[in-house]
């Protein structure tokens, strides 16, 4: 069966610091790969999304960004935080050529100080 | 307009209550759907697929109207663990990106 990893569970970092979020799959080839946004009361927001190893399409303009250097491995990363970078960040996958639904990872949650 | 809209509730319902929430959605190239359920500090998790000939798992029924472009969710017999937020999910195929989650409706139980 597949399964998603996220690490770490849980951050707290300065506003200027770098930041790396690691995701990773198991159990299946090849997949779609998203990650998504959460502000304390809000919806999810879709930030990046991979249909391949080094394929990453962004959806809104921000000074985070991602990486897919192995098929079932995504990277969120920032060079520098704001403070509005803090919030829930959550990896999901899907099947790919499908519309099967997705599975999420169990999300770090990220406070920016 | 959103693609997907959703009441954001707060529903606030008794133990043993019915409770329906309704999703629309703008795309009619939509073909998938779902609901989700989300848990305070948790990631979403899958409740049901939505399918057009309705269908139902236990105390949970699940609606789709391709003509009117919404999608309902009843819930029978409420529980006080059926408290969570109740996500709304439209998929279209052969765009990676084109799942489009709703705002999710806030369902609390009472007892």
């Amino acid at each position: 069966s597949q399964t998603i990893h996220q690490w770490p569970a849980t951050l707290v970092q300065p506003v200027g610091s770098p930041l790396s979020l690691e995701c990773t799959v198991e159990g299946t080839s090849n997949p779609n790969l998203y990650w998504y946004r959460q502000a304390a009361g809000r919806g999810l927001q879709l930030l990046f999304y991979s249909v391949g190893i080094g394929q990453i399409s962004s959806e809104v303009p921000q000074n985070l960004s991602a990486s897919r250097p192995q098929d079932r491995q995504f990277i969120l990363s920032s060079k520098k935080l704001l403070l509005s970078d803090s919030g829930f960040y959550l990896c999901a996958w899907r099947a790919a050529q499908t519309t099967d639904t997705q599975y999420f990872g169990p999300g770090t949650r990220l406070t920016v100080l | 307009r959103k693609e997907v809209e959703q009441d954001p509730g707060p529903f606030n319902v008794p133990e043993g209550a019915t409770v329906a929430f309704n999703c629309t959605y703008s795309n009619s190239a939509s073909q998938s759907f779902f609901w989700y359920r989300q848990d305070c500090r948790k990631e979403p998790k899958l409740l049901m697929s939505v399918y057009s000939s309705g269908n139902e798992d236990g105390r949970f029924t699940a609606q789709l109207n391709r003509a009117s472009q919404y999608i309902s969710l009843l819930i029978r017999d409420s529980k006080l663990s059926d408290s969570a937020t109740y996500l709304c999910v439209v998929s279209r195929y052969s765009s990676a990106s084109k799942i489009i989650f709703g705002s999710g409706t806030r369902l609390s139980i009472r007892p």
